[in-house]
């Protein structure tokens, strides 16, 4: 199985902040990544597809980047809703496996 | 507008069964897999697997094979998991999402989810 490793696990942060959260595969995904977040008792909300593509809706604050296995989410101007657990995820081959999750709380 | 909605929480004795539905609306519902995963508290989210809500062809996560079924019913729109011989490790909020279609990478991002669906087992 492809191991899913983020970094930070937490990270607190000001509104208008730059905010990075990294992630690395434990063997090559191409651009079979995805970023999704997770509030409590909502339904979780896909952001990033294909490593860097933005999902329709999704705020242009929020980007990614990478290919292989080093990948990156910016937030690039953090604000007061951005309040959430982010996870990767990589959709390259079976069993699809997740990152460990960064809590994100603002400062 | 795309929507999953996934069933109330639910209390189980060690032993039994449970099965978490979860209804699509605002899309083609036999256009698209529905994604099975679920996170056990302190743990990472985990695949299940998935059900093709077409042709109804699944896959399971070898973890899952011989305890989990996924089953759909086109007319109701709705993909259902049934998780058998239950036990404490099976405590765990269960996600349905929807497997979407890029021009990138083809099939395989989530592009939407359920709200998840608390499962405690529990003597």
């Amino acid at each position: 199985d492809i191991q899913m490793t983020q970094s930070p696990s937490s990270l607190s942060a000001s509104v208008g902040d730059r905010v990075t959260i990294t992630c690395r595969a434990s063997q090559g995904i191409s651009n079979y990544l995805a970023w999704f977040q997770r509030k409590p008792g909502k339904a979780p909300k896909s952001l990033i597809y294909a490593a860097s593509s933005l999902q329709s809706g999704v705020p242009s604050r929020f980007s990614g980047s990478g290919s292989g296995t080093d990948f990156t989410l910016t937030i690039s101007s953090l604000q007061p809703e951005d309040l959430a657990t982010y996870y990767c995820q990589q959709y390259n081959s079976y069993p699809f496996t997740f990152g460990q999750g960064t809590k994100l709380e603002i400062k | 507008q795309v929507q999953l909605v996934q069933s109330g929480a639910e209390m189980k004795r060690p032993g039994a069964s449970v099965k978490v539905s979860c209804k699509a609306s605002g899309y083609t519902f036999i256009s698209y897999a529905i994604h099975w995963v679920r996170q056990a508290p302190g743990q990472r989210l985990e695949w299940m697997g998935w059900i093709n809500a077409g042709n109804g062809n699944t896959k399971y996560s070898q973890n899952f094979q011989d305890r989990v079924t996924f089953t759909r019913d086109t007319s109701a729109t709705t993909a259902y998991v049934a998780v058998s011989s239950l036990s404490s490790e099976d405590t765990a909020v269960y996600f349905c999402a929807r497997e979407g279609y890029d021009t990138l990478t083809g099939w395989g991002n989530f592009d939407y989810w359920g709200q998840g669906t608390q499962v405690t087992v529990s003597s």
